[in-house]
């Protein structure tokens, strides 16, 4: 099946620097997302994006499917900003629904 | 609204307790997902349900019983379950676009925390 790898798998950043997440993928996708899960367990979507170039306020995400990675960039990060980041794809046909997790990068925003 | 709905929030039961979880969506969404997250983990990925039918049952035993009564709620029943099954458990919806029922963005719930004593 396919493999998803994130990068790093733990981040700490000062209120305010900028940061790149990086999610890379064995096979071509059909699917992807980014996620961020709160400390409460909660995954809220950030992106849909199985290819090209999106934002969305601070954040953004490149995926470039033909070299099977996608990059999540975060701005001026702020405290909120804290919890753990998945990229999740779903290959083969995009039929199933069957989405793989990367193992997360854990991101602490320090005041 | 892209909201999905689970309850309850937290759930302990013994061994021998038959319990339900329950989960709700009003988006129009034709595929309903459970997934399976412990703790430090990454979800994973446990049944998969297209226009009310079970599509993907990821091997899971028998213990867990999806049921997807009409298209706005999916229930997992559970009955004499272990404590390496307490986990969060996560469920989710999406659209269904075109023949071919590619499944578009998926849209989870804040979970259910269960407890297995």
């Amino acid at each position: 099946g396919i493999q998803v790898e994130q990068s790093p798998p733990d981040l700490i950043l000062q209120e305010g620097a900028n940061s790149t997440l990086r999610c890379n993928f064995s096979d071509s996708v059909n699917n992807l997302q980014w996620f961020h899960q709160n400390p409460w367990g909660q995954l809220i979507n950030l992106f849909y994006i199985p290819s090209g170039t999106k934002q969305n306020g601070r954040l953004s995400a490149t995926t470039v499917a033909t070299e099977r990675y996608s990059l999540l960039y975060i701005s001026s990060s702020q405290t909120t900003d804290s919890g753990v980041y998945f990229c999740a794809v779903e290959g083969g046909s995009g039929n199933t629904g069957k989405l793989i997790f990367g193992q997360g990068t854990t991101l602490q925003v320090k005041p | 609204d892209t909201e999905v709905t689970q309850t309850p929030k937290h759930l302990v039961m013994g061994m021998t307790n038959k319990k339900s979880l329950k989960c709700e969506q009003h988006m129009g969404h034709r595929a309903m997902y459970w997934y399976k997250q412990k703790a430090k983990k990454p979800p994973e990925l446990m049944f998969v349900y297209s226009y009310e039918k079970l599509s993907i049952n990821e091997s899971v035993p028998s213990r867990f019983s999806p049921e997807c009564p009409n298209s706005s709620l999916l229930n997992l029943h559970l009955h004499a379950l272990q404590p390496e099954d307490s986990a969060l458990y996560l469920c989710a919806s999406s659209q269904v676009r075109g023949l071919a029922g590619a499944k578009e963005t998926q849209y989870f719930g804040p979970g259910t925390r269960l407890l297995v004593l």
